[in-house]
């Protein structure tokens, strides 16, 4: 692979159930970032990872937990789902967490229902 | 508040120039980025402005000044791949990137 990987693609889930977004890059970034995008409002940052073992929260990280066991992988868990976290998540890297262009992976579109 | 002010949507003809804005407010500054996102797909990288003035890249240019709180992108003969959103991002003093809801630019033949 080459790049950020995410999975899954889309998913419908029930309200209540527990989903995890998988995030993967083989590019050895240091930095991690999930964001989520709603229609007319700009990205918005949930959790970030400056370096594997470390997390921190975001704008918006209620709802939602990370962890960052290893260099390439960053899963986003949802642990109850709800109606309002229905958006598009996308995944991102950076070399570093300040002044570096941030790589996107392809988007989950998840709908809770 | 942290706050990116952006056009909503901008209409452009095929072969033209185009200036899309950018305000911002934000708490610190470690630098401003556009970033370009075609619908359904993810934001790809544009450019990055952390000194005052004019950075140029083939067709695409952008502007900054940071005692007006203010970046422009300029985009010259125009294309029709061009059409997508243009998302404006600003680095805070936390180093987390605020972004703009992003401009819509629709290019017409």
């Amino acid at each position: 692979i080459a790049g950020i990987t995410q999975a899954p693609t889309s998913q419908i889930l029930a309200a209540g159930r527990r989903m995890t977004l998988r995030c993967t890059q083989d590019m050895r970034h240091n930095a991690m970032y999930w964001y989520r995008q709603d229609l007319g409002l700009g990205l918005r940052l949930i959790h970030y990872s400056n370096t594997a073992g470390t997390t921190g929260k975001g704008e918006v990280p209620d709802g939602y937990s990370v962890s960052r066991a290893n260099t390439d992988d960053f899963p986003l868990t949802l642990a109850s789902a709800v109606p309002s976290q229905t958006s598009v998540y996308f995944c991102a890297s950076s070399d570093s967490r300040g002044g570096n262009e941030q790589f996107f992976g392809p988007g989950t579109r998840l709908t809770v229902l | 508040g942290q706050n990116i002010d952006q056009p909503t949507e901008m209409t452009a003809t095929e072969g033209a120039i185009v200036q899309i804005n950018c305000t911002y407010q934000t708490s610190g500054f470690n630098g401003l980025f556009w970033y370009q996102q075609h619908a359904g797909e993810a934001p790809t990288f544009l450019s990055y402005n952390v000194l005052d003035g004019l950075e140029e890249k083939g067709r695409f240019s952008s502007f900054l000044s940071r005692s007006k709180g203010y970046s422009y992108l300029l985009l010259k003969e125009l294309q029709m791949k061009d059409s997508a959103s243009y998302l404006c991002a600003v680095m805070d003093s936390n180093y987390q990137l605020i972004w703009g809801a992003g401009t819509k630019l629709i290019i017409k033949p």
